[in-house]
């Protein structure tokens, strides 16, 4: 069965870079089927898809985080990785991976438990 | 860049009763909309890809319905686990946004 954990610092000051990976285990993340994707979800509020990559490493981001943003795969270890520069407060959320499958037209069918990444001094 | 506008916000209810959520996005998405329920503390869980396909182990209570801009889910009797927050998600274009979610009370 397939399982998504994401993984990185709870805490990340101001300005710096938030870090984050999403180990796959029960599959692999060489499937042609799937985009790997990252969504987030700040204190109260609703659900924001921030990216996506796929396999051979082709990216999609959501324009409001383009400029501050970076997806990886790394298939060697079956995991992708979400980097955030200039966090600020606005950052801080829960954070999600998930797969988008290609059978459910890029619908995500399976998720991570999330993290949660605070922005502050 | 589509966006996706959930109605209501929020919505009280009581155990039995059929809802109705509604969803409408910015322009024709065609049949490409998920619907998810998220209960606190929890990740999403997906009921409904491709407007109106049951997601393997969903109760058969939950379906959707819509094509082009408007598009509904439909618990059709309410159990106590149901109440939750529910999003919907458009996988037409990208960025793939989300509705800003329903939240589902007892009443």
């Amino acid at each position: 069965q397939l399982q998504l954990q994401e993984s990185g610092p709870g805490l990340v000051r101001p300005s710096e870079t938030l870090s984050l990976t999403c180990t796959v285990s029960g599959g692999s993340i060489r499937s042609s089927s799937c985009y790997w994707s990252w969504i987030r979800q700040p204190p109260g509020k609703g659900l924001e898809w921030i990216g996506s990559i796929y396999y051979s490493g082709s990216t999609y981001y959501s324009p409001s985080l383009k400029s501050r943003i970076s997806i990886s795969i790394d298939t060697s270890n079956n995991q992708f990785s979400l980097k955030l520069s200039s966090a600020t407060a606005a950052d801080t959320a829960v954070y999600y991976c998930a797969r988008a499958y290609y059978d459910l037209s890029y619908a995500m069918d399976v998720w991570g438990q999330g993290t949660t990444v605070t922005v502050s001094s | 860049d589509i966006q996706m506008t959930q109605s209501p916000s929020s919505l009280s209810a009581s155990v039995g009763d059929r809802v109705t959520i509604t969803c409408r996005a910015s322009q024709s998405i065609s049949s490409y909309v998920n619907w998810y329920q998220q209960k606190p503390g929890k990740a999403p869980k997906l009921l409904i890809y491709v407007a109106s396909s049951l997601q393997s182990g969903v109760p058969s209570r939950f379906s959707g319905s819509g094509s082009g801009t408007d598009f509904t889910l439909t618990i059709s009797s309410l159990q106590p686990e149901d109440f939750a927050t529910y999003y919907c998600q458009q996988t037409y274009s990208i960025p793939r946004a989300f509705g800003q979610g329903t939240k589902l009370e007892i009443k």
